[in-house]
């Protein structure tokens, strides 16, 4: 089994909502990451978090919260977004926070932000 | 600065054509991986290649991972419309947690029925 799951798939959102979006996996991976991609871009690196530490933050505005409450689940809470945050999330695992391992991705929440 | 570029950057064929599509770099990477995005969707695993030189087959598609692991194929054998979408090559230079995976900017192809 090789899937990590997000929810939700969709999320519209005012600028001062606050909101967040949820990601798991049950593979036993020790490393997380949160992606932001836009249309016809690649993927763009948020934050990593390994064995539940937060190790990589992209220096992301503080508007973007992130949270590992267990191995298994990764949040991003969001708050006072703005229009350009309107992006595709990523959530994906590795099996250990190395550069070489591979990274499985969820299928992603599409967020839009009015 | 790590790059990993990719081409052509769009690319639209008919069903039954052949393609290749290159991912190249001036780095080493350690492993690579290449990745299949239809729009709205997350990235989907299509292989993982770490030894210069290996190539795997997955039905139609065929992966070549140069000799100096520097550079990458993926050639497609009879293109299908189930092929559509945004192919993404991914890869590390080291090995550590300092290390970061770098992405290409992807292929858009495009099969038309």
């Amino acid at each position: 089994d090789t899937e990590v799951t997000q929810t939700p798939k969709h999320l519209v959102m005012g600028m001062t909502n606050k909101k967040s979006l949820k990601c798991e996996q049950h593979m036993g991976h020790r490393a997380m990451y949160w992606y932001k991609q836009k249309a016809k871009k690649p993927p763009e690196l948020m934050f990593v978090y390994s064995y539940e530490k937060l190790s990589i933050n992209e220096s992301v505005p503080s508007r973007f919260s992130p949270e590992c409450p267990n191995s298994s689940l990764l949040n991003l809470h969001l708050h006072a977004l703005q229009p350009e945050d309107s992006a595709l999330y990523l959530c994906a695992s590795s099996q250990q926070d190395r550069a070489q391992e591979t990274q499985y991705f969820g299928p992603g929440t599409r967020l839009l932000v009015l | 600065t790590q790059l990993l570029e990719q081409s052509p950057q769009f690319l639209s064929i008919q069903e039954g054509e052949n393609l290749t599509v290159y991912c190249n770099s001036s780095s080493v990477f350690s492993s690579l991986q290449w990745y299949r995005q239809e729009p709205g969707e997350g990235p989907v695993l299509l292989v993982t290649v770490v030894t210069g030189g290996e190539v795997k087959k997955l039905k139609r598609l065929t992966f070549q991972f140069g000799d100096a692991r520097k550079d990458s194929s993926l050639h497609i054998t009879a293109a299908q419309p189930g092929d559509t979408g945004l192919y993404l090559c991914a890869g590390a230079e080291g090995e550590t947690s300092y290390d970061k995976v770098i992405f290409g900017p992807g292929t858009s192809l495009s099969v038309i029925p």
